[in-house]
């Protein structure tokens, strides 16, 4: 089993609809994170957890929510999506800031 | 801000040639600096790290060097074969920091 499991793999939507996307990890690491992907851009960071209670704003932020309802689940919302939300989103976990990250398989999302 | 720039963003080289992909960091308190492997619809895999108390660390056919006076970082891959093939992305982080800074990746085609 993935010790990262992002699900849908894929989705596509329509402009202005509700979307979760859900992750779910085994490597018993307090941190997790989101990050989106776009060609040239690198990995931007959207949001950050360090444990249940503790959840900051990436880089990116703005238009998305995350839920961290576990040690080991942390979702990410997107209320009305638009169509610049569209990319590949991974799903990442840690065990500090400062050693590997382990990342899901990736999220592609299309807003349409 | 804190950045991390790669160089080239796309490189091909034949097969059994030497590839070398560099990055340039701006907070001189980054102290950990890890290569991702990003394979077609994967997620990025770790296949090499560095801490800023070594100079250069070495697994077969990889290799990676570091220069802090210079904060610059390079990946070099010998011998590459056609599985080499995928994006390469640089990051840098430093103890006590909240988040990863990655490069915008590079492409590395291996042509057989």
């Amino acid at each position: 089993d993935a010790d990262v499991t992002q699900t849908p793999r894929n989705r596509i939507t329509k402009t202005g609809k509700r979307i979760m996307l859900e992750c779910s990890q085994t490597k018993g690491h307090d941190r997790m994170y989101w990050y989106r992907q776009d060609p040239g851009l690198g990995l931007r960071l959207i949001y950050y957890s360090f444990d249940v209670k503790d959840i900051n704003k990436g880089e990116i932020s703005d238009g998305y929510s995350v839920s961290r309802q576990a040690q080991a689940k942390f979702s990410l919302s997107l209320e009305s999506a638009i169509p610049n939300q569209t990319a590949l989103y991974f799903c990442a976990t840690s065990r500090d800031g400062n050693t590997e990250a382990f990342f899901g398989q990736g999220t592609r999302l299309t807003v349409v | 801000g804190e950045n991390v720039e790669q160089h080239p963003s796309t490189l091909s080289v034949q097969e059994g040639d030497s590839a070398v992909i560099k990055c340039t960091y701006s907070d001189s308190a980054s102290n950990y600096f890890p290569w991702y492997k990003q394979e077609l619809g994967k997620g990025p895999q770790l296949i090499i790290d560095i801490r800023s108390n070594v100079g250069e660390k070495k697994d077969q056919r990889i290799a990676v060097t570091l220069n802090k006076t210079a904060k610059h970082f390079s990946l070099h891959i010998t011998e590459t074969q056609p599985e080499d093939s995928a994006v390469y992305f640089c990051a840098a982080s430093r103890t006590g920091g909240f988040k990863t800074i990655f490069g915008a990746g590079t492409r590395l085609f291996v042509k057989a």
